[in-house]
């Protein structure tokens, strides 16, 4: 089975900050991986996709990077809409494993 | 635009199986290549990925689940479904029905209790 291990489990931080989040994997999943944007009650939502692609009408200030193992997913201005909590996601075997997600709040 | 809508019990006893069901609308469960799944998520904690299955019929589920999980689809009625049998109160969760692999579109979520 791959793991997906996440890193912090909570970020305090500012509107304005830059925020960064690592995912890891515990084994190469090339460039499979995937983001999530997920606020209480509801439905997770797709940001990045194959590590450093931007889903559709995702802010620009979202990025993702990496591949292999490790992965980065960055907010470069963070915005009062952005804390949430934020879910990697492995996508290279044939089931999908979720990191245990990292809640972003405001410090 | 394409919407899930998960329906079902909210209540399951002990031993029992959950069966919940994804209505697609907005596009048709057959006519692309895409995946087609579950999600769960306990109240307070993370996402677990439960299954797919492939608009070819072809499905993949979670290893620590596969026992006791089945995907299936009807293209009729433009639905998929998801069994889960002999249920505990470690499977209460809220259940999420989504598209594609990643998962681009997702279902609202549903509340499924398991309680004598």
């Amino acid at each position: 089975d791959i793991q997906m291990t996440q890193s912090p489990s909570t970020l305090s931080a500012s509107v304005g900050d830059r925020v960064t989040i690592t995912c890891r994997a515990s084994q190469s999943i090339s460039s499979w991986l995937a983001w999530y944007q997920q606020k209480p009650g509801k439905a997770p939502k797709l940001l990045i996709y194959k590590a450093s692609s931007l889903e559709s009408g995702v802010p620009s200030r979202f990025s993702g990077s990496g591949s292999g193992t490790e992965f980065t997913l960055t907010i470069s201005s963070l915005q009062p809409d952005d804390f949430a909590t934020y879910y990697c996601q492995q996508y290279n075997s044939y089931w999908g494993t979720f990191g245990q997600g990292t809640k972003v709040e405001i410090k | 635009q394409l919407q899930l809508q998960e329906s079902g019990p909210g209540l399951v006893k002990p031993s029992e199986t959950l069966s919940l069901t994804c209505t697609v609308s907005g596009g048709s469960i057959s006519s692309s290549s895409y995946y087609w799944g579950w999600i769960r998520q306990p109240p307070g904690k993370g996402l677990e990925w439960i299954g797919s299955i492939y608009y070819s019929g072809s499905t993949y589920y979670n290893p620590s689940l596969k026992s006791r999980v089945t995907i299936s689809v009807d293209t009729s009625k433009n639905q998929f479904s998801l069994k889960l049998s002999s249920v505990t109160a470690a499977d209460t969760a809220v259940y999420y029905c989504a598209r594609g692999e990643p998962r681009t579109h997702w279902g609202q979520g549903t509340l499924v209790t398991v309680s004598s």
